[in-house]
Protein backbone atom coordinates (compact mmCIF):
# COMPACT_ATOMS: atom_id res chain seq x y z
CA UNK A 1 0.00 0.00 0.00
CA UNK A 2 1.59 3.62 -1.05
CA UNK A 3 2.37 6.10 2.30
CA UNK A 4 3.45 9.08 1.75
CA UNK A 5 5.16 11.49 4.22
CA UNK A 6 6.27 14.53 4.34
CA UNK A 7 8.88 16.16 6.85
CA UNK A 8 9.25 18.26 8.81
CA UNK A 9 5.39 18.20 10.13
CA UNK A 10 5.96 21.75 10.79
CA UNK A 11 8.17 24.98 9.56
CA UNK A 12 9.00 27.99 10.85
CA UNK A 13 11.61 30.23 8.88
CA UNK A 14 12.30 34.27 8.51
CA UNK A 15 11.54 35.97 5.51
CA UNK A 16 13.64 35.86 2.56
CA UNK A 17 15.45 32.35 3.47
CA UNK A 18 15.62 29.44 0.91
CA UNK A 19 13.63 26.18 2.00
CA UNK A 20 12.94 22.88 1.00
CA UNK A 21 10.07 20.90 2.12
CA UNK A 22 10.37 17.01 1.52
CA UNK A 23 8.25 14.09 0.60
CA UNK A 24 8.43 10.56 0.58
CA UNK A 25 6.54 7.73 -0.78
CA UNK A 26 6.68 3.99 -0.65
CA UNK A 27 6.21 2.63 -3.64
CA UNK A 28 7.97 4.30 -7.23
CA UNK A 29 5.13 3.05 -9.50
CA UNK A 30 3.81 5.88 -9.68
CA UNK A 31 2.32 8.06 -12.42
CA UNK A 32 2.55 11.81 -10.98
CA UNK A 33 3.00 13.54 -7.77
CA UNK A 34 1.73 17.04 -6.97
CA UNK A 35 2.39 19.68 -4.32
CA UNK A 36 -0.55 21.52 -3.37
CA UNK A 37 -1.06 24.60 -0.85
CA UNK A 38 -3.42 24.89 1.91
CA UNK A 39 -4.41 27.79 3.78
CA UNK A 40 -6.48 27.70 7.01
CA UNK A 41 -10.23 27.02 6.62
CA UNK A 42 -9.61 26.46 2.30
CA UNK A 43 -9.47 24.28 -0.23
CA UNK A 44 -6.08 22.85 -1.86
CA UNK A 45 -4.66 24.89 -4.30
CA UNK A 46 -2.01 23.06 -6.97
CA UNK A 47 1.13 24.42 -6.94
CA UNK A 48 2.98 21.96 -9.20
CA UNK A 49 2.07 18.66 -10.95
CA UNK A 50 5.25 16.71 -12.18
CA UNK A 51 4.41 13.62 -14.13
CA UNK A 52 6.44 10.19 -13.47
CA UNK A 53 8.65 10.74 -16.43
CA UNK A 54 9.88 14.17 -15.46
CA UNK A 55 12.62 15.27 -12.87
CA UNK A 56 11.57 18.87 -12.12
CA UNK A 57 8.97 21.93 -12.77
CA UNK A 58 9.48 25.34 -11.80
CA UNK A 59 6.96 28.22 -11.18
CA UNK A 60 7.90 30.91 -10.50
CA UNK A 61 9.94 30.84 -6.92
CA UNK A 62 8.77 27.28 -6.49
CA UNK A 63 10.68 24.45 -7.58
CA UNK A 64 9.30 20.47 -7.12
CA UNK A 65 11.60 18.41 -8.32
CA UNK A 66 10.91 14.26 -8.64
CA UNK A 67 13.42 11.20 -8.19
CA UNK A 68 10.84 8.20 -8.19
CA UNK A 69 13.71 5.41 -8.17
CA UNK A 70 14.68 6.39 -4.33
CA UNK A 71 10.65 7.72 -3.92
CA UNK A 72 11.43 11.26 -2.83
CA UNK A 73 10.27 14.76 -4.06
CA UNK A 74 11.14 18.15 -2.83
CA UNK A 75 9.62 21.28 -2.86
CA UNK A 76 11.91 24.53 -2.91
CA UNK A 77 10.76 27.83 -2.26
CA UNK A 78 13.08 30.88 -3.18
CA UNK A 79 13.07 34.22 -0.92
CA UNK A 80 10.35 33.40 1.30
CA UNK A 81 7.29 35.52 2.69
CA UNK A 82 4.73 35.62 5.12
CA UNK A 83 2.55 35.43 2.15
CA UNK A 84 3.68 31.79 1.42
CA UNK A 85 2.56 30.44 5.58
CA UNK A 86 0.56 27.73 4.60
CA UNK A 87 0.02 24.07 5.26
CA UNK A 88 1.92 22.15 2.08
CA UNK A 89 0.85 18.84 0.84
CA UNK A 90 2.35 16.36 -0.79
CA UNK A 91 0.24 13.36 -3.12
CA UNK A 92 1.10 10.68 -5.90
CA UNK A 93 -0.95 9.21 -8.26
CA UNK A 94 -0.89 5.15 -8.75
CA UNK A 95 -2.98 2.73 -9.07
CA UNK A 96 -6.33 1.78 -11.02
CA UNK A 97 -8.65 4.42 -8.93
CA UNK A 98 -6.82 7.57 -10.40
CA UNK A 99 -7.01 9.05 -7.03
CA UNK A 100 -4.24 11.54 -5.22
CA UNK A 101 -2.72 9.72 -1.70
CA UNK A 102 -1.57 12.41 0.43
CA UNK A 103 0.83 13.21 2.83
CA UNK A 104 0.52 14.46 6.22
CA UNK A 105 1.45 18.03 4.71
CA UNK A 106 4.28 20.68 6.02
CA UNK A 107 3.01 23.74 8.00
CA UNK A 108 5.14 26.68 6.92
CA UNK A 109 5.28 29.77 8.72
CA UNK A 110 7.11 32.32 7.82
CA UNK A 111 7.74 35.58 9.99
CA UNK A 112 8.11 38.66 8.85
CA UNK B 1 -14.75 29.35 -15.55
CA UNK B 2 -15.67 28.78 -11.99
CA UNK B 3 -13.87 25.55 -11.35
CA UNK B 4 -15.02 23.21 -8.99
CA UNK B 5 -17.34 24.68 -6.80
CA UNK B 6 -19.05 22.97 -3.47
CA UNK B 7 -22.40 23.53 -1.28
CA UNK B 8 -22.91 24.28 1.36
CA UNK B 9 -19.90 25.55 2.85
CA UNK B 10 -20.93 24.85 6.40
CA UNK B 11 -23.91 22.69 7.49
CA UNK B 12 -24.41 21.39 10.53
CA UNK B 13 -26.77 17.59 11.39
CA UNK B 14 -28.26 15.62 13.62
CA UNK B 15 -27.56 11.98 13.62
CA UNK B 16 -29.48 9.72 11.57
CA UNK B 17 -30.58 12.59 9.61
CA UNK B 18 -29.55 13.00 5.59
CA UNK B 19 -27.87 15.61 3.42
CA UNK B 20 -26.59 16.17 -0.42
CA UNK B 21 -23.13 18.04 -0.64
CA UNK B 22 -23.46 19.42 -3.92
CA UNK B 23 -20.28 19.33 -6.41
CA UNK B 24 -19.63 20.89 -9.74
CA UNK B 25 -17.20 21.75 -12.31
CA UNK B 26 -17.54 23.72 -15.37
CA UNK B 27 -14.09 22.66 -17.19
CA UNK B 28 -15.97 19.32 -18.80
CA UNK B 29 -13.16 17.06 -16.63
CA UNK B 30 -14.29 13.43 -16.93
CA UNK B 31 -12.88 12.22 -13.87
CA UNK B 32 -14.68 13.62 -10.09
CA UNK B 33 -13.78 12.39 -6.85
CA UNK B 34 -14.94 13.17 -3.38
CA UNK B 35 -12.34 13.54 -0.53
CA UNK B 36 -12.39 13.78 3.53
CA UNK B 37 -9.91 15.30 5.31
CA UNK B 38 -9.65 14.75 8.98
CA UNK B 39 -6.81 16.19 11.72
CA UNK B 40 -4.25 13.41 11.46
CA UNK B 41 -5.65 11.17 8.91
CA UNK B 42 -5.12 13.55 6.07
CA UNK B 43 -7.29 13.11 3.03
CA UNK B 44 -9.06 9.92 2.35
CA UNK B 45 -11.00 8.73 -1.25
CA UNK B 46 -14.64 8.16 -0.63
CA UNK B 47 -16.01 7.59 -4.44
CA UNK B 48 -14.86 8.85 -7.33
CA UNK B 49 -16.37 8.59 -10.99
CA UNK B 50 -14.80 8.33 -14.65
CA UNK B 51 -17.36 9.85 -16.40
CA UNK B 52 -21.20 9.95 -16.52
CA UNK B 53 -23.28 7.43 -15.22
CA UNK B 54 -19.44 5.60 -13.62
CA UNK B 55 -18.94 5.53 -10.12
CA UNK B 56 -16.91 3.64 -7.63
CA UNK B 57 -16.24 3.57 -4.30
CA UNK B 58 -12.56 4.67 -2.73
CA UNK B 59 -11.28 3.89 0.53
CA UNK B 60 -13.60 5.30 2.76
CA UNK B 61 -17.00 4.93 1.19
CA UNK B 62 -19.39 3.25 4.14
CA UNK B 63 -22.34 5.70 4.97
CA UNK B 64 -21.87 7.52 1.83
CA UNK B 65 -23.93 7.17 -1.69
CA UNK B 66 -22.94 8.97 -4.90
CA UNK B 67 -24.58 9.29 -8.55
CA UNK B 68 -23.31 10.83 -11.82
CA UNK B 69 -26.13 11.88 -13.93
CA UNK B 70 -24.08 14.48 -15.64
CA UNK B 71 -20.37 15.23 -16.61
CA UNK B 72 -20.85 18.57 -14.82
CA UNK B 73 -21.96 17.07 -11.29
CA UNK B 74 -21.15 15.01 -8.72
CA UNK B 75 -23.12 14.70 -5.45
CA UNK B 76 -22.26 13.08 -2.53
CA UNK B 77 -24.65 12.00 -0.40
CA UNK B 78 -24.75 11.25 3.56
CA UNK B 79 -27.72 8.51 3.99
CA UNK B 80 -27.70 8.69 7.87
CA UNK B 81 -25.59 11.04 9.18
CA UNK B 82 -23.55 9.70 12.29
CA UNK B 83 -20.88 12.03 14.77
CA UNK B 84 -17.83 9.83 13.15
CA UNK B 85 -19.04 12.02 9.74
CA UNK B 86 -17.82 15.32 10.66
CA UNK B 87 -14.97 16.25 8.43
CA UNK B 88 -14.04 18.78 5.73
CA UNK B 89 -15.36 17.16 2.56
CA UNK B 90 -13.61 18.19 -0.69
CA UNK B 91 -14.57 17.46 -4.40
CA UNK B 92 -11.98 17.40 -7.32
CA UNK B 93 -11.92 16.50 -10.78
CA UNK B 94 -9.69 16.37 -13.67
CA UNK B 95 -9.50 15.99 -17.43
CA UNK B 96 -8.86 12.24 -16.95
CA UNK B 97 -8.92 9.42 -15.52
CA UNK B 98 -5.74 8.10 -16.99
CA UNK B 99 -3.84 10.25 -14.20
CA UNK B 100 -1.62 12.25 -16.54
CA UNK B 101 -3.20 15.48 -15.25
CA UNK B 102 -3.50 17.45 -12.92
CA UNK B 103 -6.49 17.52 -10.27
CA UNK B 104 -8.11 20.42 -9.13
CA UNK B 105 -10.36 20.62 -5.74
CA UNK B 106 -13.12 22.78 -4.26
CA UNK B 107 -12.96 25.10 -1.74
CA UNK B 108 -14.71 22.53 0.68
CA UNK B 109 -17.99 21.68 3.20
CA UNK B 110 -17.19 21.39 6.88
CA UNK B 111 -19.98 19.02 7.81
CA UNK B 112 -20.35 19.01 11.44
CA UNK B 113 -22.90 15.97 13.21
CA UNK B 114 -23.87 16.09 17.03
Amino acid sequence: KQEVTQIPAALSVPEGENLVLNCSFTDSAIYNLQWFRQDPGKGLTSLLLIQSSQREQTSGRLNASLDKSSGRSTLYIAASQPGDSATYLCAVTGGSQGNLIFGKGTKLSVKP
Amino acid sequence: NAGVTQTPKFQVLKTGQSMTLQCAQDMNHEYMSWYRQDPGMGLRLIHYSVGAGITDQGEVPNGYNVSRSTTEDFPLRLLSAAPSQTSVYFCASSYSWTTSYEQYFGPGTRLTVT
